[in-house]
């Protein structure tokens, strides 16, 4: 099983900082996904990105995939309460059918007003 | 607007009871998952399903089975519930192409 490892496990920030987590791995991945959980609810899908060093913006939440395709990072500028959650990054090896994703241990962000 | 619902919200059953949590999309998804959470491990796949009758073991499948009948619906079966099964699970589904997961509220299981 490939594995993600996700840092930092808990942020815990006030309002207006900036913060960035981070989903690595020694494996390829042909694409990586982020997505929010809020509690109570079930995972929603942020971005999926494909290309290695692609990035993509999200008003303030910028994704960043690794040359490699090893690696990602999610960083958002200016958090605010609304931004609280566990973030999960998932990838998807190369070479998987069926549509299956290896998801990495979250990140449980608090943003604090 | 997609959809994925689970049977129970909250769940509480004794060791020993067999248990069923159902999953049902309105998206017509080839692909269906389920997955337990737990604090500090993410989300661990349990089963998978890519046609009706058709499932596959996910990376922590001992203790579970699962049932797909219909196209729509994904069920997960404990058939003796210990209390290191107490988890929210969660279900999802896919289509064939892109593989943006649909997840469902989650069901927080809790066994005595």
């Amino acid at each position: 099983t490939q594995l993600l490892e996700q840092s930092p496990q808990f942020l815990s920030i006030q309002e207006g900082e900036n913060l960035t987590v981070y989903c690595n791995s020694s494996s390829v991945f042909s694409s990586l996904q982020w997505y929010r959980q809020e509690p109570g609810e079930g995972p929603v899908l942020l971005v999926t990105v494909v290309t290695g060093g692609e990035v993509k913006k999200l008003k303030r939440l910028t994704f960043q995939f690794g040359d490699a395709r090893k690696d990602s990072s999610l960083h958002i500028t200016a958090a605010q309460p609304g931004d609280t959650g566990l973030y999960l990054c998932a990838g998807r090896p190369g070479g998987t059918s069926y549509g299956k994703l290896t998801f990495g241990q979250g990140t449980i962000l608090t943003v604090h007003p | 607007d997609v959809k994925v619902t689970q049977s129970s919200r909250y769940l509480v059953k004794r060791t020993g009871e067999k248990v069923f949590l159902e999953c049902v999309q309105d998206m017509d998804h080839e692909n269906m998952f389920w997955y337990r959470q737990d604090p500090g491990l993410g989300l661990r796949l349990i089963y998978f399903s890519y046609d009706v009758k058709m499932k596959e073991k996910g990376d922590i499948p001992e203790g579970y089975s699962v049932s797909r009948e219909k196209k729509e619906r994904f069920s997960l079966i404990l058939e003796s519930a210990s209390t290191n099964q107490t988890s929210m699970y969660l279900c999802a589904s896919s289509g064939s192409g892109p593989e943006t997961q649909y997840f469902g509220p989650g069901t927080r299981l809790l066994v005595l």
